[in-house]
This record gives structure tokens, sequence and C-alpha cells, in this order.
């Protein structure tokens, strides 16, 4: 089975901090994804990766960056965080283009 | 017009009858299709994938496809009240960049 660990489960931290949420997949895949889930608006892409040092933007990229320097980590940055970025955020995987994602855990971060 | 909708629900159904999800999606050559079933405060977890015309069934479900329509459903049989979470909908576009999420139907197994 398929494993993608995220290394915090809940989070809390203040609007300005820079935070680090870390992704990794135990399977070799390829691609690698960030969402985050709202209520009402569903799951949002925000970066994703096809291969090491590799990033394209997703449809919310403001206020984030990534960083891949090995295959198997993704990590989603916030460079200031604010309130609005209050969420849950979301890692998955997949082995190809064509395959499904299967996501990690998720992150609950709360900034106050 | 969003990309990948649903149906918000909640949608009820009694235990051991057919529940039916429905999905319409926009872009006509999308070639991949998922199901994610999500319970409340987890992650979603894959119940089925499809990618040609028809039915594809897995134990008591079975997913249809009609591109010509730009339908997908999910039909589950025999709905047990451990079925009630949120359903997400899921096509790759052509561009097969990534993965659209429509904002998922709440399902309800009443006993």
């Amino acid at each position: 089975d398929v494993k993608v660990t995220q290394s915090s489960r809940y989070l809390v931290k203040r609007t300005g901090e820079k935070v680090f949420l870390e992704c990794v997949q135990d399977m070799d895949h390829e691609n690698m994804f960030w969402y985050r889930q709202d209520p009402g608006l569903g799951l949002r892409l925000i970066y994703f990766s096809y291969d090491v040092k590799m990033k394209e933007k997703g449809d919310i990229p403001e206020g984030y960056s990534v960083s891949r320097e090995k295959k198997e980590r993704f990590s989603l940055i916030l460079e200031s965080a604010s309130t609005n970025q209050t969420s849950m955020y979301l890692c998955a995987s997949s082995y190809t283009e064509a395959a499904p994602l299967h996501f990690g855990n998720g992150t609950r971060l709360t900034v106050t | 017009q969003k990309e990948v909708e649903q149906n918000s629900g909640p949608l009820s159904v009694p235990e051991g009858a057919i529940a039916s999800l429905n999905c319409t999606y926009s872009d006509r050559v999308s070639q991949s299709f998922f199901w994610y079933r999500q319970y409340s405060g987890k992650s979603p977890e894959l119940i089925m994938s499809i990618y040609s015309n028809g039915d594809k069934e897995d134990g008591r479900f079975t997913a249809q496809l009609n591109k010509a329509s730009q339908y997908v459903s999910l039909l589950i049989r025999d709905s047990q009240p451990s079925d009630s979470a949120t359903y997400l909908c899921a096509v790759r576009n052509s561009s097969a960049s990534k993965i659209i999420f429509g904002s998922g139907t709440r399902l309800s197994i009443r006993p």
C-alpha cells in the first residue's frame, strides 16, 4: 500500500510566521501535490511537482512556495502565515499522470 | 460553470437500498475519472477509477461513465451506515496536468 506521511496532524502558528509543512511518500511516485480543503470550497490545488526540483503552480499559489529536493519529499512553505491560510492541508502523490492520487492524513493548520 | 459539479446533498438513503451519486464535468476531452470517499475529519480515500465508457464494478460499488453526456456516477448497493460520508468526484483534465475535484456529496445512510 502507498503511504503518504504528513509530518504534523495539527499545527498552530502566529500571523507572520514562516511555516513548513512536510510530506513524504514511500512508493517512488513521480508526482506530488499540495491541496487545501475548506468548507464550501472543496479541494483546491496549491502546487504540484512532476519531478525533483520541478514545480508547477496550481489554482491558488499566492502566499505559498514549495520545495522538492528529493523524489520522496515535497514541502509546502507559507512564507508569512496569515489568518486566511487557516485550513486543512492535504498532500498527495501519484505514480503517473493518469494514475489516481493517494492522500496523506492531512495537516490542520490554524493561524492566529 | 464549475469544472466538476456535484449535488452537495445531503442525500439520505435507507440502509440496504442503492445510493446513487452523480457528477458532471465540463472538459469534454477529460480522460480519467475517480471517486473518493471522505469521512469527517479524515483525508479522501480512493474508491474507484474509471477511464472508459460503461460500467465498472468493485464489490458493492459501480462506477458509470458516459463521456458523450459528460457525466460519471457512483452506485452503492446494499448501503450500510458505514457508507455515510462525503463522496468526491475527481476528473483529470485534458492537459493531464492536474486533477479537479467536485465539492462533494454528503451521503447519509439511515438505519
